[in-house]
């Protein structure tokens, strides 16, 4: 159980174009899921804690017009990089947490590797 | 401000032989301790963790960590390294928002 997917796995955009990556926890309702992003050879950064149903809290440092963030349900949350630049290519990663899960612990998903040309 | 450190960024060890990872952190009140393994190009794996009670925590894989409040340390062990085990451990601190704090990740290769 507690198996988060992430689509795509991979995706090659071009400058100035807009992507959308899907989260979804598979087996158990998410109330609140985490955005990270991770660059090579890189520990991992939050970049936001989606709650379903309202706005994403973004940490510092974070553009929130360029990185939107909808948690529509509880079973999915997106994240759409607008007008995409090579600076963005990175690896996304997200978690998901459920209210019925254990204390504290977050189920991540496989990641997404986005390259921008 | 919460932090951890893993002041390892690159360790290597002989198949069969043991391991320590080290892993620091700066938290004012209990903290809660995770480990998490990533192979390449993959997301995180949860190894193990630590909310409470018994200090040494058994997890996945054969991997254990022992929580030393203080020395601020959770350090990853396990007794006989497989070749598999070769991949990037992050050690991860939960805050009182509810958001992991990690470190910086130690890199494992391992030695036939």
């Amino acid at each position: 159980g507690a198996v988060v997917s992430q689509h795509p796995s991979r995706v090659i955009c071009k400058s100035g174009t807009s992507v959308k990556i899907e989260c979804r926890s598979l087996d158990f309702q998410a109330t609140t899921m985490f955005w990270y992003r991770q660059f090579p050879k890189k520990s991992l950064m939050l970049m936001a804690t989606s709650n379903e149903g309202s706005k994403a809290t973004y940490e510092q440092g974070v553009e929130k017009d360029k990185f939107l963030i909808n948690h529509a349900s509880l079973t999915l949350s997106t994240l759409t990089v607008t007008s995409a630049h090579p600076e963005d290519s990175s690896f996304y990663i997200c978690s998901a947490r459920s209210p019925a899960g254990e204390l504290g612990e977050q189920y991540f998903g496989p990641g997404t590797r986005l390259t921008v040309t | 401000a919460q932090s951890v450190t893993q002041p390892d960024i690159h360790i290597t060890v002989s198949e069969g032989a043991s391991l320590e990872l080290r892993c620091n952190y700066s938290y004012g009140a209990t903290p809660y301790l995770f480990w998490y393994v990533q192979s390449p190009g993959q997301g995180l794996q949860l190894l193990l963790k630590y909310f409470s009670g018994d200090t040494l925590v058994q997890g996945i894989k054969g991997f254990e960590a022992e929580f030393k409040r203080s020395q601020s340390s959770f350090n990853l062990r396990k007794p006989s390294v497989h070749w598999s085990d070769a991949a990037e451990y992050f050690c991860a601190v939960e805050n009182q928002g509810g958001k992991l704090i990690f470190g910086q990740g130690t890199e494992l290769s391992v030695k036939p």
